[in-house]
């Protein structure tokens, strides 16, 4: 089956600008997680959607938002972006949540400048 | 936040086996610990989770101490495509995933 799918899988913006990032997870999987990974912070939570709400919340600015539709393909938006937002955003999708195996995507590297 | 801690890093000869160190002192009952690779330029892989008992999978083997408060990620015989970033995490749902640095394993040809 397919795998999770991110786009676009490359970003530049400039400061101040927004951008969205969108996530199709494994079909039939119900929730989809957001992870923010920097050289330097690592690997950081930033929310989780099921069935089109949001279950859970990392500790991040409202900056960052999401959703999730009714075929369950999430997005993800950062508005006012700032160089610190330069990083690779992940999702990952799962069949009820993380205490279930979840599938990551290859990623979207979103470059501010 | 219940967090882990692990060693920067580690290198095992291929074909050898490989035991990757997890300590979780603070915890609690309800968390289980996840264990994800992260290959280089690829998103993380499920590799093994558990609660309280040893688990295996046909990648790897997970024991966990009796009192839960460390736990060893066992790869049996490492290969050049183990070479990885592994992530011990904790999870018992809310909002305390964290992930922490992982354990980057080199193996030697």
């Amino acid at each position: 089956k397919a795998g999770v799918t991110q786009t676009p899988r490359y970003l530049i913006k400039t400061r101040g600008q927004q951008v969205t990032l969108s996530c199709s997870p494994i079909s039939g999987h119900r929730s989809v997680s957001w992870y923010q990974q920097t050289p330097g912070q690592g690997l950081q939570f930033l929310f989780e959607y099921f069935s089109e709400t949001q279950r859970n919340k990392g500790n991040f600015p409202g900056r960052f938002s999401g959703r999730q539709f009714s075929n369950s393909r999430s997005e993800m938006n950062v508005s006012t972006l700032e160089l610190g937002d330069s990083a690779l955003y992940l999702c990952a999708s799962s069949l009820e949540g993380f205490g279930t195996e979840a599938f990551f995507g290859q990623g979207t590297r979103l470059t501010v400048v | 936040d219940a967090k882990t801690t692990q060693p920067n890093s580690m290198e095992s000869n291929e074909e050898e086996p490989v035991h990757l160190p997890c300590n979780h002192s603070t915890i609690s009952g309800t968390d289980y610990i996840h264990w994800y690779r992260q290959l280089p330029s690829q998103g993380p892989e499920y590799v093994i989770h558990g609660l309280t008992s040893n688990v295996n999978n046909r990648m790897a083997s997970l024991a966990i101490a009796e009192d839960r408060k460390s736990s060893t990620l066992i790869l049996h015989r490492a290969t050049l495509r183990d070479a990885a970033v592994y992530y011990c995490i904790l999870w018992s749902g809310a909002n305390n995933l964290f992930f922490g640095t992982g354990t980057r394993l080199t193996v030697i040809p």
